[in-house]
């Protein structure tokens, strides 16, 4: 299994666009989670889905943000307009059950918003 | 309000040594615990975890400790290894729940 798939890597834009980041989950997973990660705050959760159907976004930071899960292999979060302190590495992860405790991540896209 | 607190940010650990990785938590719901290590430039991958109705659990050289009065969790490595050296998260969620709440990351460096 290749794992979590992030894209892409790293994205450097400047404040005020748009900018999306992909998920493809790990096939058979029905959970999937979007983190980020920031010296202040180290790694926090910004929304997760169950059966493709967002159960939690009160991670959310603004309404900037947003989350889609169009189908079982595929999630993007997007942020319009970035800004400047958006910038952090995003993770995203899957999981399978309710019970499942493991999540498995991805390599995380790093964000640079100039 | 941080409901998994890990309070120190960086441990420095010689090599063949204990390293002690601590992590508390606030909500009494938690029942289960997971630790998760990170390299640079790559995701986080689940390390060993635990649950309420243990006190230890044990792999390898990583054993994880758990005290359910005082709300508090250790990660145990003996003896370290330069290789373990990362960013270690502590986690936690009710079992019932995919959420899993993460503390900010202690960083261990093993000295060779």
């Amino acid at each position: 299994d290749a794992g979590v798939i992030q894209s892409p890597r790293h994205e450097v834009t400047e404040m005020g666009q748009e900018v999306t980041l992909r998920c493809k989950p790990i096939s058979g997973h029905n959970s999937l989670f979007w983190y980020r990660q920031t010296m202040m705050r180290g790694l926090e959760l910004l929304i997760y889905f169950n059966n493709n159907v967002p159960i939690d976004d009160s991670g959310m930071p603004e309404d900037r943000f947003s989350a889609k899960m169009p189908n079982a292999s595929f999630s993007t979060l997007k942020i319009q307009p970035s800004e400047p302190r958006d910038s952090a590495v995003y993770f995203c992860a899957s999981s399978w059950g309710t019970t499942a405790n493991t999540q498995y991540f991805g390599p995380g896209t790093r964000l640079t918003v100039l | 309000d941080q409901q998994v607190k890990q309070n120190s940010p960086s441990l420095s650990v010689q090599e063949g040594r204990i390293s002690i990785l601590n992590c508390d938590y606030t909500n009494s719901m938690f029942d289960y615990f997971l630790w998760y290590k990170k390299y640079p430039a790559e995701g986080p991958t689940f390390l060993i975890s635990i649950s309420s109705i243990k006190d230890k659990n044990e792999d390898g050289r990583f054993t994880v400790f758990l005290n359910k009065s005082a709300k508090h969790l250790s990660l145990h490595i003996v003896p370290s290894q330069p290789g373990d050296s990362a960013v270690y998260f502590c986690a936690a969620k009710e079992t019932s729940y995919d959420k899993v709440i993460f503390g900010p990351g202690t960083s261990l460096s093993v000295i060779p």
